[in-house]
């Protein structure tokens, strides 16, 4: 298994405040990304990023921010918690290449905004 | 944006049988990949294609990237019990690489 860890697994905040939520990576691969899962919508990304202190926006990033000081870690930001961004959130890596571009997944936290 | 539509949604076929599911793309991949998820757990790479045209074979699965690049389907012959999951299907774009998801075929078996 690829070296991902998500943390925390599961977490219950209240409206209003804010979360982070951290993958780190063992594998020293570039690209990390952020999804949301949600049912009846499969995975959606959130932010991406292809480098320390690069990241981008994926489709659905309105309410989050990311960080990405370190190669191995890829914190991702909820400012302002709302009752839609109730989910489960995957964190995934890749490291791109010409003959390979597979992305490995995390776990997954449940997140719940109450 | 990329889109990818997949289909079906949901699947509920009889052990033994083949099943069969695609996705297809209003933009241009350089890169299909196809994911396997059960309750729980993230996805998990299945098979991953790289060329237009390309056909590749994973035990009882077989999946194929489109000659137009904005397809691709993944088929699954003689199905057991434990191919029960969500099946999704993820692009990588041509102008980048953020990689975008369908939104799962659930497959059941019943035995």
């Amino acid at each position: 298994d690829a070296g991902i860890t998500q943390s925390p697994r599961h977490k219950v905040t209240e409206t209003g405040t804010p979360v982070t939520l951290r993958c780190h990576q063992t594998e020293n691969h570039r690209y990390m990304y952020w999804y949301r899962q949600d049912p009846g919508h499969g995975l959606r990304l959130i932010h991406y990023s292809y480098g320390v202190k690069d990241t981008d926006k994926g489709e659905v990033s309105d309410g989050y921010s990311v960080s990405r000081s370190k190669t191995e870690d890829f914190l991702l930001t909820l400012e302002s918690a709302t009752s839609s961004q109730t989910s489960v959130y995957f964190c995934a890596i890749s490291e791109p290449g010409q003959l390979n571009t597979e992305a490995f997944f995390g776990q997954g936290t449940r997140l719940t905004v109450v | 944006g990329q889109q990818l539509n997949q289909s079906p949604q949901s699947m509920f076929i009889q052990e033994g049988e083949d099943v069969s599911m695609n996705c297809t793309s209003s933009s241009i991949f350089n890169t299909w990949l196809w994911y396997k998820q059960e309750p729980g757990e993230g996805p998990v790479l299945l098979i991953a294609l790289y060329k237009a045209g390309e056909l590749t074979s994973n035990g009882r699965l077989t999946a194929q990237f489109g000659i137009t690049r904005k397809d691709s389907f993944l088929n699954i012959s003689a199905s057991i019990p434990s191919d029960v999951g969500i099946y999704f299907c993820a692009g990588q774009g041509v102008w980048n690489n953020d990689m975008r998801f369908g939104a799962g075929t659930r497959l059941t078996v019943k035995p």
